[in-house]
């Protein structure tokens, strides 16, 4: 069963730092790997989607690379500013209709 | 505004009596799903529907139905809640069954059973 980790789970840096989150995922077998980001009280944004047959999608100031093999994704953010703190989630399809989710990172970031 | 609206986005209610949370797409998308989100637990799927009338379970069903009568439409229903539903609810639809695009989500609903 596919089982998907992030890492660290919470994350407080100052304005302006850049920064990576982690995504580790155990059933290298899957078809993309998206990352989310969530506010307090709001559903989920879909941020960046990477199929399996990439290596990294950049979408402004956010990249995420992927590897498959290795069972990692990370997800860059430059420059942060105190609007992108919220909690980022990963998840993984690997067929079957069903996404897998990490339970977050959540990020502050402060002025 | 392409979206996914969920209703309510907020309900306290009692045990045993049935409730419904809609859930409706603009999008004509063909997959649509369910999750539940709990502190420590993350993300699980209850429910998934790759098209009308067409359903099947995902990793936590007990205690829900679903129902997929038009394309647009997929409601959680709840027959006889109990406190182990108390959770944050997410509607979720995608452009096809195949899921290699992005995921939409509603806002959520916030079930509280007591």
């Amino acid at each position: 069963k596919q089982e998907v980790t992030q890492i660290p789970a919470a994350l407080s840096v100052p304005e302006g730092e850049n920064l990576v989150l982690n995504c580790s995922f155990t059933d290298s077998a899957i078809y993309n790997l998206q990352w989310f980001r969530q506010d307090p009280g709001k559903g989920l944004t879909s941020l960046l989607l990477i199929q399996s047959s990439q290596r990294e999608q950049t979408s402004g100031r956010l990249n995420a690379s992927l590897d498959k093999s290795s069972g990692r994704s990370t997800l860059y953010i430059a420059a942060s500013q105190p609007g992108d703190s919220a909690t980022y989630l990963c998840a993984v399809y690997s067929g079957y209709s069903t996404l897998t989710f990490g339970k977050g990172t959540m990020l502050l970031v402060s002025p | 505004e392409a979206q996914v609206t969920q209703n309510p986005r907020y309900l306290i209610t009692v045990t045993g009596k049935k409730l419904t949370v809609t859930c409706s797409q603009n999008m004509n998308h063909e997959y649509m799903s369910w999750y539940r989100q709990d502190p420590g637990l993350g993300l699980r799927q209850i429910y998934y529907s790759m098209n009308v009338e067409v359903t099947d379970k995902g990793d936590v069903p007990e205690g829900y139905k679903v129902s997929r009568k038009e394309k647009r439409n997929f409601p959680l229903i709840l027959e006889s809640p109990s406190p182990n539903q108390t959770s944050l609810y997410f509607c979720a639809s995608s452009i096809d069954r195949v899921n290699n695009q992005p995921q939409h989500f509603g806002d959520g609903t916030r079930l509280s059973i007591l």
